[in-house]
């Protein structure tokens, strides 16, 4: 159990355009997704807490209006890049917690972006 | 944030040894922390936890210690493997919600 899945796995797209991300978990209900960033050969940066039919809270220094996040449901978040750069190329990663399972974060696969 | 990493420690040790991995937390209000390995182009996976009111943790062939003092926590892996070989990351949380992640040491295991 506890399987977090995101969609697409990798993705390439013009500068410029808008990429959404999809986070799911499988067999659980997540109230709560943290959406993170990973450049090469660095740490997972916070970027978000994605709470399941309310706002999102960002992390300082994370663009609210460059990074769109919505929780419509208790098992799927999205992450949208809007107007792409190069700069935004990364790895995103989701994170979900199982809502009667205490503290721990299941991760999903990551998503790699990449913005020509 | 809490502290983010900039350049990636690694560590080589030999097939069989054991593994000591070493991680410095930033906020004293931290009060759960785990342990994750992560494969290239992957995402991370859960390792070991352990709670502010324990000092150590052991689970299978791994060992969690916790230092509050001097905010450090350490991961052992015992004979360690070839499939060992990935990144480590401790993160903290302090909100039993958001966690941070610490550097990241990378783990090679030479055959």
């Amino acid at each position: 159990g506890a399987v977090v899945s995101q969609h697409p796995s990798w993705v390439i797209c013009k500068s410029g355009t808008s990429v959404k991300i999809e986070c799911r978990s499988l067999d659980f209900q997540a109230t709560t997704m943290f959406w993170y960033r990973q450049f090469p050969k660095q740490s997972l940066m916070l970027m978000a807490t994605s709470n399941e039919g309310s706002k999102a809270t960002y992390e300082q220094g994370v663009e609210k209006d460059k990074f769109l996040i919505n929780h419509a449901s208790l098992t799927l978040s999205t992450l949208t890049v809007t107007s792409a750069h190069p700069e935004d190329s990364s790895f995103y990663i989701c994170s979900a917690k199982n809502s009667g399972r205490g503290s721990e974060a299941f991760f999903g696969q990551g998503t790699r972006l990449t913005v020509v | 944030g809490e502290s983010v990493g900039l350049h990636l420690p690694t560590l080589s040790v030999q097939e069989g040894d054991n593994s000591i991995i070493n991680c410095a937390y930033s906020n004293s209000a931290s009060d759960y922390f785990i342990w994750y390995k992560q494969e290239s182009g992957k995402g991370p996976q859960f390792i070991i936890d352990i709670r502010s009111n324990m000092d150590k943790r052991q689970g299978q062939r791994v060992t969690v210690l916790l230092n509050k003092t001097v905010k450090h926590l350490s991961l052992q892996i015992a004979a360690t493997q070839p499939g060992d070989s990935a990144v480590y990351f401790c993160a903290e949380t302090y909100t039993g919600n958001q966690f941070y992640f610490g550097t990241g040491t990378s783990l090679t295991v030479i055959p």
